[in-house]
């Protein structure tokens, strides 16, 4: 199947820094990639819909000006997460659309200290 | 958006067959039925995609009756590798909908 790269697996940062994920679609153009968050032992949460070269759609709740999401090419959109704060730590997750089915990065871990 | 119900978890033998059960009883004329795989600290990894009737593939087999309110992912004889979370989705994969995930299914694979 399709493959969707997603980097870092893993980060951890100190409260107050930014910390960038970037979501790659490796063999496929994606104009839409979809990110998320998890955290233990629930399921995933829409944040927002990132449409390539537009403003992502954020879903209720989410704070735009926190979670930075940028989508410069049809190959790659990042996440930004600004001034992160313990309660940012988490899993989150992209995902992009082809051939009618829907593909996942592998997540990052989050971990704000 | 389809709403989706799954029983909250499910244990099994090796060597069973798995079936869980998924309600979407508000299910569009456009969607579809797609079925998802996550292990601990992994994004979700494609199952299974079906419209109507039955669908099988090399991991697992989609059955939807004609009313399209439910499917069932069946799951030919487990390993203690299923263990995992199974997630169905439903939605216009055409027009690439926005993905609502419901609490999922735990299945747990015991020896």
């Amino acid at each position: 199947g399709a493959v969707v790269s997603q980097h870092p697996s893993r980060v951890i940062c100190k409260s107050g820094t930014s910390v960038k994920i970037e979501c790659r679609s490796l063999d496929f153009q994606a104009t839409t990639m979809f990110w998320y968050r998890q955290f233990p032992k629930q399921s995933l949460m829409l944040m927002a819909t990132s449409n390539e070269g537009s403003k992502a759609t954020y879903e209720q709740g989410v704070e735009k000006d926190k979670f930075l999401i940028n989508h410069a090419s049809l190959t790659l959109s990042t996440l930004t997460v600004t001034s992160a704060h313990p309660e940012d730590s988490s899993f989150y997750i992209c995902s992009a659309y082809t051939d009618e089915k829907l593909f996942f990065g592998s997540g990052t871990q989050l971990s704000v200290l | 958006l389809a709403k989706t119900t799954q029983p909250i978890s499910m244990d099994s033998y090796e060597g069973q067959e798995v079936n869980i059960t998924c309600s979407h009883n508000n299910i569009a004329t456009n969607d579809y039925i797609t079925w998802y795989q996550q292990f601990p600290s992994q994004g979700p990894r494609f199952i299974i995609q079906g419209y109507k009737t039955k669908v099988t593939n090399e991991v697992a087999s989609l059955f939807i009756p004609a009313d399209r309110k439910s499917s069932t992912l069946s799951l030919p004889r487990v390993s203690l590798s299923d263990t995992a979370v199974y997630y169905c989705l439903v939605g216009d994969v055409t027009g690439g909908f926005k993905t609502i995930f419901g609490a999922g299914t735990r299945l747990f694979v015991k020896a």
